[in-house]
């Protein structure tokens, strides 16, 4: 049972363009949110992160937005630039529940040069 | 090295066979998780350590698997008598108190 869902495997992008990346959840007592990026062979690194009280998080050219009531989250990398060129997870946790985070499947993202 | 860091990066095993596979965490951090992907998956939970707390196995998908961190450090991953669908990379994280986790490079895992 997939909690968090990544529904696009891939996307491309002209460079200097907005990329869009989505993520959908079932769980409602999912509380906080982060995005990771990953390159071939190497693990998932950190990007950005976002607690259910905000409704939006920016760092830089990320922003993560948050709709709970819809129970999507999107991250917005503008403008965006081949080194985004990764794989994009999504991830999910009831922090009252314990430590478990649920991943999402991924979306490829390719910025086109 | 600063990082988390896996080994071997590549393992290669028959059917039947046990497999050990290794973390170093980064110094200090209390948190370490383990996860593993599966082609074309997202990152499964396996199993969680926290301090001296007993982990959480809520994530192991049977008995062959189980996993070990001594003395709040290193972690090992054991999966007895492999089975084709155990093929995946697994990943390491570990993690201070607060949310940020710090992903090994991973080990690619088949099994013939």
């Amino acid at each position: 049972d997939q909690q968090v869902k990544q529904n696009s495997p891939s996307l491309s992008v002209q460079e200097g363009r907005i990329s869009i990346l989505n993520c959908d959840y079932t769980n409602s007592m999912f509380d906080y949110f982060l995005w990771y990026k990953k390159y071939p062979a190497e693990g998932p690194t950190f990007l950005i992160s976002i607690s259910s009280i905000k409704d939006k998080n920016e760092d830089g050219r990320f922003t993560v937005f948050l709709n709970k009531s819809a129970k999507h989250l999107s991250l917005h990398i503008v403008p965006s630039q081949p080194g985004d060129s990764a794989v994009y997870f999504c991830a999910a946790s009831a922090t009252n529940t314990g430590n478990q985070f649920y991943f999402g499947t991924g979306t490829s993202l390719t910025v086109i040069p | 090295g600063a990082g988390v860091s896996q080994s071997p990066s590549n393992k290669v095993t028959e059917k039947g066979k046990d497999v050990e596979l290794r973390c170093d965490p980064i110094s200090g951090h209390t948190a370490l998780y383990w996860y593993r992907q599966s082609l074309g998956q997202g990152l499964e939970f396996l199993i969680y350590f926290q301090g001296n707390s007993a982990p959480d196995k809520s994530g192991l998908p049977s008995d062959r698997f189980s996993a070990e961190r001594t003395g709040g450090s290193v972690s090992t991953l054991t999966i007895q008598r492999t089975q084709q669908e155990d093929s995946a990379v697994y990943l390491c994280a570990s993690s201070l108190a607060g949310w940020e986790q710090f992903f090994g490079p991973g080990t690619r895992l088949t099994v013939l």
